[in-house]
């Protein structure tokens, strides 16, 4: 089935490591995007791009990196991890036409000790 | 850029019983509102959507409204079943464009 699939689903690490999460997709969608969730929480924007050649910060791009591989691949990484990027990851894909809403990945949980 | 507000962030009801769950957004040249579960350690889910040139849309229990000249939409479960709670978000956007999130309601049915 065409879906999101995201690497790893979790993970611990330590602080000031360097860390990536990938994330691809079979969905032929244009547009990717990395959400984080605190617990509790609601979903805040890391990054977006709506194509190969796009990317764009989101509102808590502090911190964070990405990398659109192919129109398929969309990873962020965390050059130096620190404890509070303790979080659940999703990627999400969504279309252009007649398939806007977003398709989420099942989730990275991440934590920095 | 929009922004949506949503309200209440908890809800609890009783098995059977009806929910509703508010949104309003900012920018009036949002046109585009989808609504998404996520069940506790899942990912979200698209259960619903609605366009902003229809005022209604309805699936089995679940139903959506739209007010544009308010700004308002909201979520609307009747006959709620245990399997119904979760988390629930509201969005809202432009569909050619960027979509925002509300920031979530916690949904619980008591048997």
């Amino acid at each position: 089935d065409a879906d999101v699939t995201q690497t790893p689903r979790n993970r611990i690490t330590k602080t000031g490591k360097r860390i990536m999460l990938e994330c691809s997709q079979t969905k032929g969608h244009d547009r990717m995007y990395w959400y984080r969730q605190d617990p509790g929480l609601g979903l805040r924007l890391i990054y977006y791009s709506f194509d190969v050649k796009d990317i764009n910060k989101g509102e808590i791009s502090d911190g964070y990196s990405v990398s659109r591989q192919a129109q398929a691949k969309f990873s962020l990484s965390l050059e130096s991890a620190i404890p509070n990027q303790t979080a659940l990851y999703f990627c999400a894909t969504s279309g252009v036409q007649g398939s806007y809403g977003y398709t989420f990945g099942s989730g990275t949980r991440l934590t920095v000790v | 850029g929009e922004n949506v507000e949503q309200h209440p962030s908890t809800l609890s009801v009783q098995e059977g019983d009806s929910a509703v769950i508010k949104c309003t957004y900012s920018d009036s040249a949002s046109n585009y509102f989808p609504w998404y579960k996520q069940e506790l350690g899942k990912r979200p889910q698209l259960i619903i959507d609605i366009r902003s040139n229809v005022g209604e849309k309805k699936d089995q229990r679940i139903a959506v409204t739209l007010n544009k000249t308010a700004k308002h939409f909201s979520l609307h479960i009747t006959e709620t079943q245990p399997e119904d709670s979760a988390v629930y978000f509201c969005v809202g956007g432009d569909a050619g464009n960027m979509l925002t999130f509300g920031g979530g309601t916690r949904l619980m049915v008591k048997p």
